[in-house]
This record gives structure tokens, C-alpha cells and sequence, in this order.
């Protein structure tokens, strides 16, 4: 059973354009959530964070929004550009177990159109 | 430069032939884990290592070992590889740093390895 759930395989946006990638979990322990980025033949990168404490964080382009009442996070990136186009993963933190241990969603593929 | 190096990032070995692959990370970190990457699961944690001699099982712990006798390695073992192992392993250590007024427990990854047993 997924505890992160990212259930869009993949997204497509127009350079310029708001890209929203959403995540859903269903561990009301998560307390951190994390959004990584992948490029082919790379590891992931660590992109954005947030804790439950909060219901928002931003950083240059990207967003990220927490809604805990509906277990539901997204990331948005504005403007979407080229090199923004890579497999994001969110990830979600439980306060039990190990402190740094992640749990990850399946992904969604961005593709940015120039 | 501070990095997550893994060795081999390619291999093909057939089923039962005992391997290793090796992770090195340069940046003092305690914590380290290792992942699989599989089409449609995301990333699966299979072991973690809060720090030297000290490890313990993540999500998908069967048919690997693990071992962490120097802080800055942590070899993932196959002692039997199968078939179902075919997978992209992904190695990570962890900064916890403060971030804008919250803790960060980002992880560092590195380049992966694709692993494929015949």
C-alpha cells in the first residue's frame, strides 16, 4: 500500500506556464515533506521543502503547498522553463522510526515545451 | 566537491553470482540508504545506516546485505542475485542543516546503478 501517492504519470506545459505537480499521502505521522528532481542518467536533487508546521514555502520558481486537513501536497513552478523538464518525486518524512527516513512517491514526468 | 560516488554504474550478471556494489560519500554524513528505482513504485528504501555498525532493514529488505564499518561507505551485497533484483539502486547520504527556520533532512543521491541478472 502507497503511502505517497503521485498519481499523474506525467505533465506536459508550455515554457512560461505554470506547471502543478500534486502529491497525496495517507500517513497522518508525516511530519516533512520533501520534492526531488531527476534527470536521466542522474541521481535525484534535492529541489524544496516543507514542514507540516507550515502550509507554505517558496523559493525562487517553485512553491510548494501543504493542505493536511486533505493529506495533499503540490509543488509549483512558475515560469515553467526547458530545464525544469525531469521526473519529480515527492518524498514524506514519519516522526516515528528513523529520523531521516523518506518515503517516495512513484513520480511524474515534466515536460516543458519550448 | 562534495558528491555520492557509486561503483559500477552499469552491470549484467546472471542469477546466484554474488555482488557488490560500492558507495562512497565525501561530505562526513552519518546517515546513509539504499533505494531501488522500479517503473511505476518510485524510489524504495531497501537498507539504511544511522552510522558506522549501525543498520537497519527500509521497505524492501530481502535478498541484500549491508555494511558499515567506516563512516564514508556503505557496500549494498546480492549475495544470490535473482532475476526480480533487475532494478536502478540509487545510494544516499543525508545533510541536516536548518533551512529557513526548519530542520532539512535532504538527501544526497547518487549517480545510480543499473543492475540487470540474467
Amino acid at each position: 500500500d502507497q503511502q505517497v501517492k503521485q498519481n499523474s504519470p506525467s505533465l506536459s506545459v508550455q515554457e512560461g506556464r505554470i506547471s502543478i505537480l500534486n502529491c497525496d499521502y495517507t500517513n497522518s505521522m508525516f511530519d516533512y515533506f520533501l520534492w526531488y528532481k531527476k534527470y536521466p542518467a542522474e541521481g535525484p536533487t534535492f529541489l524544496i521543502s516543507i514542514s507540516s508546521i507550515k502550509d507554505k514555502n517558496e523559493d525562487g520558481r517553485f512553491t510548494v503547498f501543504l493542505n493536511k486537513s486533505a493529506k495533499h501536497l503540490s509543488l509549483h513552478i512558475v515560469p515553467s522553463q526547458p530545464g525544469d523538464s525531469a521526473v519529480y518525486f515527492c518524498a514524506a518524512r514519519g516522526i516515528s522510526g528513523s529520523a531521516r527516513q523518506l518515503t517516495f512517491g512513484s513520480g511524474t514526468q515534466l515536460t516543458v515545451l519550448p | 566537491e562534495a558528491q555520492v560516488t557509486q561503483n559500477p554504474r552499469y552491470l549484467i550478471t546472471v542469477t546466484g553470482k554474488k555482488l557488490t556494489v560500492t558507495c562512497s560519500q565525501n561530505m562526513n554524513h552519518e546517515y546513509m540508504s539504499w533505494y531501488r528505482q522500479d517503473p511505476g513504485l518510485g524510489l524504495r528504501q531497501i537498507y539504511y545506516s544511522m552510522n558506522v555498525e549501525v543498520t537497519d532493514k527500509g521497505d524492501v529488505p530481502e535478498g541484500y546485505k549491508v555494511s558499515r564499518k567506516e563512516k564514508r561507505n556503505f557496500p549494498l551485497i546480492l549475495e544470490s542475485p535473482s532475476p526480480n533484483q533487475t532494478s536502478l539502486y540509487f545510494c544516499a547520504s543525508s545533510l541536516s542543516k536548518y533551512w529557513r527556520g526548519t530542520v532539512a533532512y535532504e538527501q544526497y543521491f547518487g549517480p545510480g546503478t543499473r543492475l540487470t541478472v540474467t
